[in-house]
């Protein structure tokens, strides 16, 4: 079982389109981070939440903390074909960073 | 460029050889982290250095692997005798605040034949 778990695990949508993707664990946690990875590239953070019902918007990017700091989702509105890739979520457990299994879009022209 | 670098960023070899990734972390970070990500997953983390500290290693890494932060800059980190299931791509980041974000660098992809 992961600590995180990611859903849904693929989606095709048509540029212009809002979707939601999401981030769940049964465990508590001080705060959670939201990267994006490109092919062939390293993750690259886009957020982090730190405040139980927290919510932050980066553009056409909203992404918010559950109130009890166990889940998060990310909404993105009017998608664009730049918004491909893989979206994965981060928690700091223990010593080091977990992430989750991610989301992975593909936004069509 | 003052990002994290890793060398080489792609690798072919044969089963049983051994392997060696080079990472340089943004200068001011003391704190550096190595992941393994498969294709369709998320990072796996395999262990982490605060400067020349290693802290923490995985359950999961075989004793095949071992990675060292000499002087606490540059990381390496060295897989003997591989396998196929080692072929993945190997991410380094690092970070300069406790809980704070992760630098990555563009990844060394292996491929084990």
């Amino acid at each position: 079982t992961q600590l995180l778990e990611q859903s849904p695990q693929f989606l095709s949508i048509q540029e212009g389109e809002n979707l939601t993707v999401y981030c769940n664990s049964s465990s508590v946690f001080s705060s959670l981070q939201w990267y994006r990875q490109e092919p062939g590239e390293g993750p690259v953070l886009l957020v982090t939440v730190v405040t139980g019902g927290e919510v932050k918007k980066l553009k056409r990017l909203t992404f918010q903390f559950g109130d009890a700091r166990k889940d998060s989702s990310l909404h993105i509105t009017a998608a664009q074909p730049g918004d491909t890739g893989l979206y994965l979520c981060a928690a700091f457990y223990g010593q080091n960073f977990v992430f989750g299994p991610g989301t992975r879009l593909s936004a069509l022209p | 460029d003052t990002g994290v670098s890793q060398d080489p960023r792609h690798k072919i070899t044969k089963r049983g050889q051994n392997v060696t990734f080079r990472c340089d972390p943004i200068s001011e970070h003391n704190r550096l982290y190595w992941y393994r990500q498969t294709l369709g997953q998320g990072p796996e983390f395999l262990t982490y250095f605060q400067n020349e500290a290693q802290l923490e290693k995985s359950r999961l890494l075989s004793d095949r692997f071992s990675a060292e932060r000499p002087k606490g800059s540059f990381s390496t980190l060295e897989i003997q005798r591989t396998e196929q299931g080692d072929s993945a791509m190997y991410l380094c980041a690092s970070s300069g605040d406790f809980l704070g974000e992760l630098f990555f660098g563009e990844g060394s992809r292996l491929t084990v034949l």
